[in-house]
């Protein structure tokens, strides 16, 4: 099943206390992404990349590292997490322009907690 | 810079009514824009997507339109169910590969 894998769904962590949150896609997209949300504050952006190492910064990418050293892994770091960071991630792939097909398809979400 | 507004921000309806929901971008030049459904806690599922293009799109119950030189997409639901409860997203996808999103419109329709 072509989808996006995102580990761990849940986590419950404290302050300071480096954290990876896995991003994993099985449809060979170019296109890869990662949002953050909160209520009132919609969807936003953290970082993007648009090939193998190719990585951008997205609206809020303070406090947060990714890396792309494979096209279907999109890891994002969180250094030293801080309450601030409590919130839903949402991982998100897609073809690059090239393909004619470019739909934007998202993972399930982790929802991560910082003590 | 790109921007997406959506309007309205909430919408309740009574069970099968039919509704439109807007979506507007400041910048016509855009690759395609698509609309999303996300349910509370869950992630975005993909409803349409319009390539710049294309005027419209239809699945189902669901057409969505595209004007891009107003800058304008809606969403049209025909005969609206209590299932269609969800928040509806829309997104435009520029030339340089990023996407940009609307802040979304929560729907209810009440049975």
């Amino acid at each position: 099943e072509a989808q996006v894998t995102q580990n761990p769904r849940y986590l419950i962590t404290v302050t300071g206390k480096k954290l990876t949150v896995t991003c994993s896609q099985n449809m060979n997209h170019e296109y890869m992404s990662w949002y953050r949300q909160d209520p009132g504050l919609g969807l936003r952006q953290i970082y993007y990349s648009m090939n193998v190492e190719v990585t951008d910064k997205g609206d809020v990418p303070e406090g947060y590292k990714v890396s792309r050293k494979e096209k279907r892994n999109f890891p994002l770091i969180l250094e030293s997490p801080s309450p601030n960071q409590t919130s839903l991630y949402f991982c998100a792939s897609s073809f690059g322009l090239a393909a004619g097909a470019n739909v934007l398809t998202f993972g399930a979400g982790s929802r991560l907690t910082v003590l | 810079k790109q921007e997406v507004t959506q309007i309205p921000a909430a919408l309740s309806v009574p069970e099968g009514e039919n509704l439109v929901l807007n979506c507007s971008f400041t910048d016509s030049a855009i690759y395609n824009l698509q609309w999303f459904r996300q349910d509370p806690g869950k992630g975005l599922t993909s409803l349409l997507l319009i390539q710049s293009s294309q005027r419209e799109q239809t699945s189902g119950r669901l057409n969505a339109s595209l004007d891009k030189s107003s800058g304008r997409s809606t969403l049209y639901i025909a005969a609206s169910q209590p299932g269609d409860s969800a928040t509806y997203l829309c997104a435009v996808r520029l030339y340089g590969q990023n996407f940009v999103f609307g802040p979304g419109t929560r729907l209810s329709v009440l049975p």
